[in-house]
């Protein structure tokens, strides 16, 4: 099956730097990858997501981007600010069902 | 926060004690999930349903059981069977159940273990 691995598993960044968390994946099959952000105490809800006839995509701060050929994606937070501080998910599917396979998490701290 | 619920948000178990956590949704979603997370690992698909009266093993099903009466619930029972059960449990839904759709997550279930 599907095996993804996620890289930092802890991050600490200064307030307005940038930082990136990467993810890579075994299955050249997959091809819908989101993340999901995870607050403390609160349920991860999905910040954004990449479908793999997509190289990159980009909402506000936040970027992902996609090597099909490498098998990994990443996402890029610029300008971080103190609410960015949460633990960050990557996730990959493939077509035929919602089946998703996770990372192990990346926590993002942001120093102010 | 509406959408999907799940209850209670603290449990403890038991040893040889099934214990049951709840999940419900408002979404009008047709699939749903369990998920578990464990410190320092992704979350693991347990068991999901596309449709009512029906549901299919995740990755790590043993130990666990589950029904699908009615869409709006999707209850998951931990029985005795399972014997590390102590982990926060997520509850997830989606449209329908196919590829690239968004997961609505629930605000999870921490089991441990008395």
């Amino acid at each position: 099956g599907e095996n993804v691995e996620q890289h930092p598993s802890t991050l600490s960044v200064q307030e307005g730097d940038s930082a990136v968390i990467k993810c890579t994946y075994s299955d050249s099959a997959s091809n819908y990858f989101p993340w999901y952000k995870q607050e403390l105490g609160k349920r991860p809800q999905l910040i954004i997501d990449i479908r793999s006839n997509v190289g990159e995509k980009k909402d506000q701060r936040i970027a992902v981007t996609l090597n099909k050929t490498a098998k990994h994606f990443s996402l890029h937070i610029t300008e971080t600010q103190p609410e960015d501080s949460a633990v960050y998910f990557c996730a990959a599917s493939q077509y035929n069902f919602n089946k998703f396979y996770f990372g192990s998490g990346t926590k993002l701290n942001v120093k102010p | 926060d509406g959408g999907i619920t799940q209850s209670p948000k603290y449990l403890f178990r038991k040893e040889g004690q099934n214990v049951t956590l709840s999940c419900e949704q408002n979404l009008n979603h047709d699939a749903m999930y369990w998920y578990r997370q464990d410190p320092g690992q992704g979350l693991r698909l347990i068991y999901y349903s596309q449709i009512v009266n029906d549901f299919q093993k995740g990755d790590i099903a043993e130990g666990y059981s589950v029904s699908r009466e009615k869409k709006e619930s999707f209850p998951l029972t931990v029985t005795s069977a399972q014997k590390n059960p102590t982990a926060f449990y997520l509850c997830a839904s989606s449209m329908t159940g196919g590829a690239g759709e968004k997961l609505f997550f629930g605000s999870g279930t921490q089991l441990s273990v008395l």
